[in-house]
């Protein structure tokens, strides 16, 4: 099956700094996705992103299909970013719905 | 436009119970995928449900069963429950049919098994 791999781990930031997230994938896919885990397990959809470039207030994401990877940017952090973030690709072909995610990073903003 | 709700939000159960949990999919979704969460680690994806059958499943024993009804909500139940059961169960929906749907997900049940 395919696999997900996420860097860096763990990441501290001060806030206001900005970072960059990775997610590389083993096999060509039709959909990846970025999420956003909060204390509380809740999970937030972030990006739909299978390829190029979408931002949405200080994230944004960019998808590289052909060469298996996709970057998550976050710009100016705040404490409320803190949480865990996930990459997520969809196995098989079609529509499967059937999420592979990887182990995620663990982002912690301090003021 | 309400999103996907779980039930309970909490749980604590008993090694060799039985439970199970409960999941509306977001307005105008009609396919559930249940997901294992243990801590740590991310979603496990456990099996899937459209039309009231399930569609897809991922490595879970036949402990783990579920169902899916008329209006699209779905349950997932867990028979003679192990400690290593303990986890966040997380309920997904999606639109089957439509291109370029995204997977929202439930806030999650957090099981608990003593």
């Amino acid at each position: 099956g395919i696999q997900v791999e996420q860097s860096p781990p763990d990441l501290i930031l001060q806030e206001g700094a900005n970072s960059t997230l990775r997610c590389n994938f083993s096999d060509s896919v039709n959909n990846l996705q970025w999420f956003h885990q909060n204390p509380w397990g809740q999970l937030i959809n972030l990006f739909y992103i299978p390829s190029g470039t979408k931002q949405n207030g200080r994230l944004s994401a960019t998808t590289v299909a052909t060469e298996r990877y996709s970057l998550l940017y976050i710009s100016s952090s705040q404490t409320t970013d803190s949480g865990v973030y996930f990459c997520a690709v969809e196995e098989g072909s079609g529509n499967t719905g059937k999420l592979i995610f990887g182990q995620g990073t663990t982002l912690q903003v301090k003021p | 436009d309400a999103g996907v709700t779980q039930s309970p939000t909490h749980l604590i159960k008993t090694r060799g119970q039985q439970v199970t949990l409960r999941c509306s999919p977001k307005s105008g979704h009609d396919t559930v995928s249940w997901y294992q969460q243990a801590l740590g680690q991310g979603p496990q994806f456990i099996f899937q449900y459209y039309e009231e059958e399930e569609r897809q499943r991922g490595n879970f024993p036949d402990r783990f069963s579920g169902h899916q009804f008329p209006n699209y909500s779905s349950e997932l139940n867990v028979n003679a429950l192990l400690l290593g059961d303990s986890a966040l169960y997380l309920c997904a929906s999606y639109r089957l049919r439509l291109a370029n749907s995204p997977l929202h997900f439930g806030n999650g049940t957090r099981l608990t098994v003593t």
